[in-house]
C-alpha cells in the first residue's frame, strides 16, 4: 500500500503569507495526487487535482506542483477564509489520504 | 448541480449493523463511481471502499474488507454502505463522494453521515 506522508502537521500564518503545504509518497504515484480543503463541520472541498489542475471555481492563489513522490499546495497570499485543514489524496494506486495540515491565523 | 444527499444520525450498539444512504440528484450514478470516506472524531480522512453502481462491482481497503458492505440501486439513484459488528472504534462521521466533471476523483461530497457507536 501506498503510504502519504504530509507536513507539516499544524501552520500558522498572517494574512497575506505565502503558504506551502507538502505530501510525500512512498512510492512513485506519477501525477495522480489531489488536494482538499476541509473547514470545521463542512465536507472536504477539491482544490487541486492531478498536481497542479485547479478545481473549477478555486480561486488562483491556490496551485499545485510536483511529481513522482513529492508535492506541494500553494497559497500565494494567505486569505482568513483559508483557515481550514487541508488533506492530499494518491489515486494512483488505490486511495491514501494524508494525514491533513491545520492551518490558522498568526 | 449535482447533490449527494445522505441519511441522518445514526447509533448503533456494539455488535450491530447501520446502514447509510447516499442519493443523488442531478446526476446518473452509472456513469460514476461512488467512494465512501470516513473520519474519526479529530482525525484525518480514511477512504473504505468504492463501488461501481452500473455493475455492482466493488473495491475495499483492506482494513474495511470485513466491516463495510457497498451496494447501489441504481433505479433510485442511491448508494448504500452497510457497517457491521459495530464497535466503539467505527464512532465517525461517514461521507460518500464521487467523480462527476472530470476533475479528480472525488469532487463531489455528501454532507457526512455522523455515526456514534454506544450502549
Amino acid at each position: 500500500d501506498i503510504q502519504m506522508t504530509q507536513s507539516p502537521s499544524f501552520l500558522s500564518a498572517s494574512v497575506g503569507d505565502r503558504v506551502t503545504i507538502n505530501c510525500k509518497a512512498s512510492q512513485n504515484i506519477n501525477k495522480y495526487l489531489d488536494w482538499y480543503q476541509q473547514k470545521l463541520g463542512e465536507a472536504p472541498k477539491l482544490l487541486i487535482y492531478n498536481t497542479n489542475s485547479l478545481h473549477t471555481g478555486i480561486p488562483s492563489r491556490f496551485s499545485g506542483s510536483g511529481s513522482g513522490t513529492d508535492f506541494t499546495l500553494t497559497i500565494s497570499s494567505l486569505q482568513p477564509e483559508d483557515v481550514a485543514t487541508y488533506f492530499c489524496l494518491q489515486h494512483n494506486s488505490g486511495y491514501t489520504f494524508g494525514a491533513g495540515t491545520k492551518l490558522e491565523l498568526k | 448541480e449535482v447533490q449527494l444527499q445522505q441519511s441522518g444520525a445514526e447509533l448503533g450498539k456494539p455488535g450491530t449493523s447501520v446502514k447509510l444512504s447516499c442519493k443523488v440528484s442531478g446526476y446518473n450514478i452509472r456513469n460514476t463511481y461512488m467512494h465512501w470516506v470516513n473520519q474519526r472524531p479529530g482525525k484525518g480522512l480514511e477512504w473504505i471502499g468504492r463501488i461501481d453502481p452500473a455493475n455492482g462491482n466493488t473495491i475495499y481497503a483492506e482494513k474495511f474488507k470485513s466491516k463495510a458492505t457497498l451496494t447501489a440501486d441504481t433505479s433510485s439513484n442511491t448508494a448504500y454502505m452497510q457497517l457491521s459488528q459495530l464497535k466503539s472504534d467505527d464512532t465517525a462521521i461517514y461521507f460518500c463522494a464521487m467523480p462527476y466533471s472530470g476533475a479528480g476523483v472525488m469532487d463531489a461530497w455528501g454532507q457526512g453521515a455522523s455515526v456514534t457507536v454506544s450502549s
